[in-house]
This record gives C-alpha cells, sequence and structure tokens, in this order.
C-alpha cells in the first residue's frame, strides 16, 4: 500500500543542524517533496527532489534520498527559531499519477 | 498574487447541518484538490480534481460531495455533519496532470468544528 511515515517530534538547539527523516513504501515514486506548515497556515513547498537524484542542495537545506532503501532526509544547516514548523514529508505517486501522499508531519522545535 | 483562497476560515457546526467551503486559484492550475488534517494523521486525500469537468474520490470520500464549478473553483460540501468530520480542511491547486513536477499550493484552510 502506499504509505509515508516520519517521526512526529524533533527538538534542537538553535544553530545546531536538524535531520529530519521519512521512508516511503511506493517505488513508482517520481518526485518527493518537503512542505512547511506554521501555525495556522497552510503548507508551503520547501524544496523537492526527482527520483532520479541523491542529493539536493539549496542553501541551508540538503536533501538526501535512498531510493534503493525508500528513506529520504531533510537537513537544516545552523537551524534557528524561525524554523520551528511542522514538516511534511510527501510523495508524488507513479507515472502520471495526481495523487500526492502525505506524512503525519514532524514537529520541529528550536530551543534558543 | 492571491494564490490559493478558502472561504470561510472557521466555522462552527450543529450536527446534520450541511454546508459549503469554497476555494478558488488564480494560478490558471489545471489539478485541484481537498485534504483534511487531523492531529498525527498528516493530510488525508479527500477528492481530487485533475481537470475541469472531472472529479474523483480520495482516500476518505464519505460524507462529502465536490464541484469542479470552473478551472478556477473547486467546491467541498457536507450535507450533514457529523462530530468525525472536525478537522482542518485545505484547498490546494498544481500544474498536473502529467509526469512532471507538480507541487501543491496550499490555501490557509479552514478550521471546521462540528458539536
Amino acid at each position: 500500500g502506499e504509505d509515508v511515515e516520519q517521526s512526529l517530534f524533533l527538538s534542537v538547539r538553535e544553530g545546531d543542524s536538524s535531520v529530519i527523516n521519512c521512508t516511503y513504501t511506493d517505488s513508482s515514486s517520481t518526485y518527493l517533496y518537503w512542505y512547511k506548515q506554521e501555525p495556522g497556515a497552510g503548507l508551503q513547498l520547501l524544496t523537492y527532489i526527482f527520483s532520479n537524484m541523491d542529493m539536493k542542495q539549496d542553501q541551508r537545506l540538503t536533501v538526501l534520498l535512498n531510493k534503493k532503501d525508500k528513506h529520504l532526509s531533510l537537513r537544516i544547516a545552523d537551524t534557528q527559531t524561525g524554523d520551528s514548523a511542522i514538516y511534511f514529508c510527501a510523495e508524488r505517486m507513479g507515472t502520471g499519477g495526481f495523487k500526492t501522499i502525505f506524512g503525519a508531519g514532524t514537529r520541529l522545535f528550536v530551543k534558543a | 498574487n492571491a494564490g490559493v483562497t478558502q472561504t470561510p476560515k472557521f466555522q462552527v457546526l450543529k450536527t446534520g447541518q450541511s454546508m459549503t467551503l469554497q476555494c478558488a486559484q488564480d494560478m490558471n492550475h489545471n489539478s485541484m484538490y481537498w485534504y483534511r488534517q487531523d492531529p498525527g494523521m498528516g493530510l488525508r486525500l479527500i477528492y481530487y480534481s485533475a481537470s475541469e469537468g472531472t472529479t474523483d474520490k480520495g482516500e476518505v470520500p464519505n460524507g462529502y460531495n465536490v464541484s469542479r464549478l470552473n478551472k478556477r473553483e473547486f467546491s467541498l460540501r457536507l450535507e450533514s455533519a457529523a462530530p468525525s468530520q472536525t478537522s482542518v480542511y485545505f484547498c490546494a491547486s498544481s500544474e498536473g496532470p502529467g509526469d512532471g513536477n507538480s507541487p501543491l499550493h496550499f490555501g490557509n484552510g479552514t478550521r471546521l468544528t462540528v458539536t
């Protein structure tokens, strides 16, 4: 079946790196996404990776994809209090598919 | 740019009442979606519309109906609200369909409480 799993909570100190992990089940996923949700708001696209890539870097963000293990991670360098939010991992299903499946979200708490 | 606009932002209903959640996007996107968000469960797809004139069920369609009014607007209707439908509802749109990168663009959500 289709499933995306991620841990529900992560706490880090300001200035440290945060690593949020995700596993997914559909090997035909084409794109994998990270979305950020701040309190009272909708989800905003943070970054994405195409399934034939291993790594993508975008300023403080690094996405690693291990397609063999169906494992995706998001690393935030020099984490700031403004990074406190819920982070959702999501996979776009199969070729020509319309469905995007979301994980339950990881709440990142940054301590000053 | 407004992006995806949802109305209302908040709503309280009594069990058995009906209501329609409105959604409009101004990005000329083909596909639109309704999700519900519940604590610890992530987002679950209720219905989607791959393109104007089509609608399909998602994971949790029971108790809901949708209308793709035109390319811009996609509404979600609760005919007889139940407490289990207390949730935050998000509308989203994407360029879709196809194989290309098509991330979702979300509205700010409607917080619905059914008593």
